[in-house]
């Protein structure tokens, strides 16, 4: 079936960098745009970027463009995101989610924690 | 700020019908898709595009548009049914994605 399973987050402080991963399984991943949404904690979801099926477009949003920076792996069936300069602000749980068309986001990671504190 | 707007809670009578809804510019060029979320669980796509539910959504999950303003309607809400329902679509710019502040469905 189906999976998309995220891992590297974490605790960092303030100006730090990490990156997060999502695995993906189940499906052609290199047919597929992808994305990155956040949640943070007891809030809605929020979109962070958007990459084409071959990597040739990316798009992100406001709050975290020229910090953060999407990318894939079609070999390796895997999705990235490079955080930089975090914030405060950017901790939430991480999830990737395959575009089915249209930017209809199915189906999605359980996501992993990002945590920016000192 | 999110571009969509959304009620924060909602409730229904077990059995009864809901609409919730999600208002935005956008939505006057592009459709919204809606996702269910429960407690601890990922976002479930249920209703995209006109009116559309991918395999495995229960059909009294309906979507409609009218002008600005998007609505995800459950005919017959179920206890199961209690989460959190959040909209999307693509943002004024055309590229990118916006999802509405989401709404709490309480199932009384």
């Amino acid at each position: 079936q189906v999976q998309l399973v995220e891992s590297g987050g974490g605790v960092v402080q303030p100006g730090r960098s990490l990156r997060v991963s999502c695995a993906a399984s189940g499906f052609t991943f290199s047919s597929y745009a992808m994305h990155w949404v956040r949640q943070a904690p007891g809030k809605g979801l929020e979109w962070v970027a958007l990459i084409s099926y071959d990597g040739s477009n990316k798009y992100y949003a406001d709050s975290v463009k020229g910090r953060f920076t999407i990318s894939r792996d079609n070999s390796k069936s895997t999705l990235y995101l490079q955080m930089n300069s975090l914030r405060a602000e950017d901790t939430a749980v991480y999830s990737c989610a395959r575009d089915r068309g249209m930017l209809d986001l199915d189906p999605w990671g359980q996501g992993t924690l990002v945590t920016v504190s000192s | 700020s999110s571009e969509l707007t959304q009620d924060p809670a909602v409730s229904v009578a077990l059995g009864q019908t809901v609409r919730i809804t999600c208002q935005g510019d956008s939505l006057k060029s592009h459709y919204a898709s809606w996702y269910q979320q429960k407690p601890g669980q990922a976002p479930v796509l249920v209703v995209y595009g006109k009116n559309s539910r991918p395999s495995g959504i229960p059909d009294r999950f309906s979507g409609s548009s009218s002008g600005n303003t998007a609505s995800l309607t459950i005919t017959g809400a179920q206890a199961e049914d209690e989460a959190d329902y959040h909209c999307n679509s693509r943002d004024s710019r055309g590229n990118r994605v916006v999802f509405g502040g989401g709404t709490r469905l309480t199932v009384l």
